[in-house]
């Protein structure tokens, strides 16, 4: 299975700030997935990134709030813009084949 | 759209137990179950993985199976260990590469 590298593991934002979350896979792959978990929730998908074309966005969740970038096979970003308190959760990236899916390690976002 | 549920939300037991966590969903054309554990604040890790046509998965002291025409799964966990102790999520995948679809979790506690 695919391995991920996820970093920041962590970060404290003040508001109104953004972060970058990157995403690093060691094989190439189609499509990459964005997940938020809220404390106490479980995971919601926020938008699945393809490469070579915009992220499909799940309901809830917009293009200017979280920007994707995925400029090759290997690599994605989240952004996490203008952030607020309620955006304090863990984000996760994710690969999956019929094989089954792999997680990074997650970022655990904290805005004050 | 897939709905999917885990009975129990919490459960604490003494070591030693044998236990079983309780998973099911509303669409039973799945692909393929997976199901995963996940410490405090920290990412996913796989333990195991249940393709359409299998019924069960073993992996040393889990088995997971599968009946999906019911719309189930089950995590058996034998001789369980404080260090069992962790959040297990069960995800469904209706088509191999797309979305997981993610129940709400168990949170288990096992005392020494």
């Amino acid at each position: 299975s695919a391995v991920i590298s996820q970093k920041p593991s962590r970060d404290i934002c003040q508001r109104g700030t953004s972060l970058t979350i990157q995403c690093q896979v060691d094989s190439q792959v189609t499509m990459m997935f964005w997940y938020r978990q809220q404390p106490g929730q479980s995971l919601t998908l926020i938008a699945t990134a393809n490469q070579g074309s915009e992220a499909t966005y799940e309901s809830g969740f917009v293009i200017d709030k979280f920007p994707i970038s995925r400029p090759n096979l290997t690599f994605s970003t989240l952004t996490v813009s203008n952030m607020s308190p309620e955006d304090s959760s863990i984000y996760l990236c994710s690969v999956g084949r019929g094989s089954g899916y792999t997680f990074g390690s997650g970022t655990r976002l904290t805005v004050v | 759209k897939q709905e999917v549920t885990q009975i129990p939300a919490a459960l604490s037991v003494p070591e030693g137990e044998n236990l079983v966590l309780n998973c099911s969903f509303t669409d039973s054309a799945i692909y393929n179950l997976q199901w995963f554990r996940q410490d405090p604040g920290k990412g996913l890790t796989s333990l195991l993985l249940i393709q359409s046509s299998q019924r069960e998965q073993t992996s040393g002291r889990l088995n997971a199976s599968l009946d999906k025409s019911s719309g189930r799964s089950t995590l058996y966990i034998a001789a369980s260990q404080p260090g069992d102790s962790a959040t297990y999520l069960c995800a469904v995948n209706n088509n191999a590469g797309n979305m997981l679809t993610f129940g709400g979790g168990t949170r288990l506690m096992v005392k020494p």
